[in-house]
């Protein structure tokens, strides 16, 4: 059975760091995983997929990820972080069933200091 | 217009209430989703449709009973709900299961 491990509930770096979100997956396939972000009262929005093409992968608003098989890790980066980046993060696999669906993280609350 | 729209977007209803929640999905997509997120804890599936039909009931107690009459709206039908029922649904859609899927903004429900 697939699962995701996101380390860290809060993240906090200073306007202008490199952001770094954890991700570690478990699945008995090759995966399919996402990352998505959340702002206060809004739904998910996909940052960015790995289908089994690039290992990495570039996603919108500046964020790219890179999928690692042998750390079964697939962290999420960006080198300058924004006071517009204070959300938060959602890392999933896709299960490998015919319906797809998704395994979610706990989250990672990302909080950016001016 | 957004692609998926979800209505209302914040409920409150007693426990013996009947009330639905309302998803329309402008994208053409096949499948659509309904979540349930609740405070420090994952995001849980409730159920998959796929082309109209149910493909997924994520051991939902039968409170909760979903309608998908057509590939672009997704019902949530509530009757007799808990106050641990209180969370924001989230419903989703995607071109097929596999796709990436693309969420409405939610409805904050409350039940008293």
């Amino acid at each position: 059975a697939q699962s995701v491990t996101q380390l860290g509930s809060h993240v906090s770096v200073s306007e202008g760091a490199l952001v770094l979100l954890r991700c570690n997956y478990s699945s008995s396939v090759p995966p399919y995983l996402f990352w998505y972000v959340q702002y206060p009262n809004q739904g998910l929005q996909l940052l960015l997929k790995y289908t089994s093409a690039a290992t990495l992968v570039k996603g919108i608003n500046g964020f790219e990820a890179e999928f690692k098989k042998s750390e079964t890790s697939f962290h999420l980066t960006k080198p300058s972080a924004h006071m517009s980046d204070a959300a938060e993060y959602f890392c999933a696999v896709s299960d490998a069933s015919n319906t797809g669906k998704l395994i979610f993280g706990q989250g990672t609350t990302l909080q950016v200091k001016p | 217009e957004t692609g998926v729209t979800q209505t209302p977007r914040h409920l409150v209803m007693g426990m013996t209430n009947k009330k639905s929640l309302k998803c329309e999905q402008h994208l053409g997509h096949n499948a659509m989703y309904w979540y349930k997120q609740s405070a420090k804890k994952p995001l849980e599936l409730m159920f998959v449709y796929s082309l109209e039909e149910r493909v997924e009931n994520n051991s939902v107690p039968s409170r909760f009973s979903p309608e998908c009459p057509n590939s672009s709206h997704l019902f949530l039908h509530l009757h007799t709900l808990q106050p641990e029922d209180s969370a924001l649904y989230l419903c989703a859609s995607s071109q097929t299961t596999h796709q990436p899927q693309h969420f409405g903004d939610g409805t904050r429900l409350s039940i008293l």
